[in-house]
């Protein structure tokens, strides 16, 4: 199976700060990445797919980024609405794998 | 609007079974595939299996090969997930979610609002 880590696994940061979470994979995955948004009691939301393709309805701070094996996500402008857990998946190969997660809390 | 509805919250003894139901509405239920992922407390989201109503296909994660069925009844738009042989470690919430896209593009871009099923004796 694919592994994915993501760092940091957690991030204290302030609203307006710019934000990057990375997203590494054990092997070449192309493209296929997704980044997905979870607050608690919550079903994940897709924010990004194809490494950098914006979902429909997303705000345009959240961008993605790479290729292969090593990913981004930023976030331009923390709003207050972020705070939340962002999640990468792969999809190059089945089976689909997540990262670990990184959480996204309020300085 | 894409709509996934699921089943309600399950509490099961060890060993038992257990089968939730995705309902899906605004879109043509054949003409995407449902993931299923379980999310257990504090941990992150794990992908499980997918099924294509379409075509009648199924394939599971390894670990969940022999005790995991996937089935839909296609004139009620509504897909299933049945798992056996449960354990404590079977204690998640279990979401459906569409996938869309191929190759590259592939992603789970509508999700049901979770089901928790507990395993405890």
């Amino acid at each position: 199976d694919i592994h994915l880590t993501q760092s940091p696994s957690f991030l204290s940061a302030s609203v307006g700060d710019r934000v990057t979470i990375t997203c590494r994979a054990s092997q070449g995955i192309g493209s296929a990445l997704v980044w997905y948004q979870q607050k608690p009691g919550m079903a994940p939301k897709l924010l990004i797919f194809a490494a950098s393709t914006l979902h429909s309805g997303v705000p345009s701070r959240f961008s993605g980024s790479g290729s292969g094996t090593e990913f981004t996500l930023t976030i331009s402008s923390l709003q207050p609405e972020d705070f939340a857990t962002y999640y990468c998946e792969q999809f190059n190969t089945y089976p689909a794998t997540f990262g670990q997660g990184t959480k996204v809390e309020i300085k | 609007q894409v709509q996934l509805v699921q089943s309600g919250t399950e509490v099961k003894e060890p060993g038992a079974s257990v089968k939730v139901s995705c309902k899906a509405s605004g879109y043509s239920f054949m003409a995407n595939c449902l993931h299923w992922v379980r999310q257990a407390p504090g941990r992150g989201p794990e992908w499980m299996a997918w099924m294509c109503p379409y075509r009648v296909e199924t394939f599971s994660a390894n670990q969940f090969e022999g005790r995991l069925s996937l089935s839909s009844d296609r004139s009620a738009d509504t897909a299933y997930m049945e798992m056996s042989g449960l354990t404590s470690d079977d204690t998640a919430v279990y979401f459906c979610a569409r996938g869309s896209g191929s190759y590259d593009w592939r992603r789970l871009d509508y999700w049901g609002q979770g089901t928790l099923v507990t395993v405890s004796s």
